[in-house]
């Protein structure tokens, strides 16, 4: 079984649309979750934190679940510039203190006019 | 603030021939680098991590020796592909951690290909 298992998409729709994300996570000692985005043959880069109480920045909602082990991305009013591919990444503490980031293969976006 | 610098970006080389790939840590001081790669329509796989002055930690399956790793100042990593061999083509992206240490930046990724 993956670390942290995503549906690849890809999602197709149009402006405007709400479309969600999910991701579960195998290690239930994961202590920090994150959304990042990729652009095609770019760096991840962080869209944002994910914590147990929900966390919003404008259009776009996180929200974890620690009992079931499970995370979520709400895009809310989509837009073109939004296609991307979402990574659903998790934070393992390693021994040494280092640690050490999780990342899943990926949910593709494409929003189409 | 928190800007990585990866370079190359993009490397074409021969079979067997070795390729270095630096990151810097432009504006911070990076006590520890990370390299990953990234195979077409993969995750991001951890390589090794590693640690300003001391060897590097390699994940289960990398080879140590074809992958060698530099981390001699607090700014600057590098990754050597000794020999490489066209299964050596992917996307390999640092990332740099500073005093907030479950924040990782990351660099803009080398794409590179063996012939």
């Amino acid at each position: 079984r993956k670390e942290v298992e995503q549906d690849p998409g890809p999602f197709n729709v149009p402006e405007g649309a709400t479309v969600a994300f999910n991701c579960t996570y195998s290690n239930s000692a994961s202590q920090s979750f994150f959304w990042y985005r990729q652009d095609c043959r770019k760096e991840p880069k962080l869209l944002m934190s994910v914590y147990s109480s929900g966390n919003e920045d404008g259009r776009f909602t996180a929200q974890l679940n620690r009992a079931s082990q499970y995370i979520s991305l709400l895009i809310r009013d989509s837009k073109l510039s939004d296609s991307a591919t979402y990574l659903c990444v998790v934070n393992l503490l390693q021994a040494g203190g280092y640690n050490k980031l999780i990342f899943g293969a990926g949910t593709r976006l494409a929003v189409h006019p | 603030g928190a800007v990585v610098s990866q370079h190359p970006s993009w490397v074409i080389c021969k079979s067997g021939t070795s390729v270095k790939i630096e990151c810097r840590s432009l504006d911070f001081q990076a006590t520890t680098m990370f390299w990953y790669r990234q195979f077409p329509k993969q995750s991001l796989m951890l390589m090794a991590t590693s640690n300003e002055g001391s060897k590097a930690t390699y994940e289960q399956g990398v080879e140590k020796d074809k992958f060698l790793i530099n981390h001699a100042s607090l700014t600057l990593s590098t990754l050597t592909v000794t020999s490489a061999h066209p299964e050596d083509s992917s996307f390999y992206i640092c990332s740099a951690t500073g005093l907030a240490k479950n924040i990782q930046y990351f660099g803009a990724g080398t794409r590179l290909s063996v012939l």
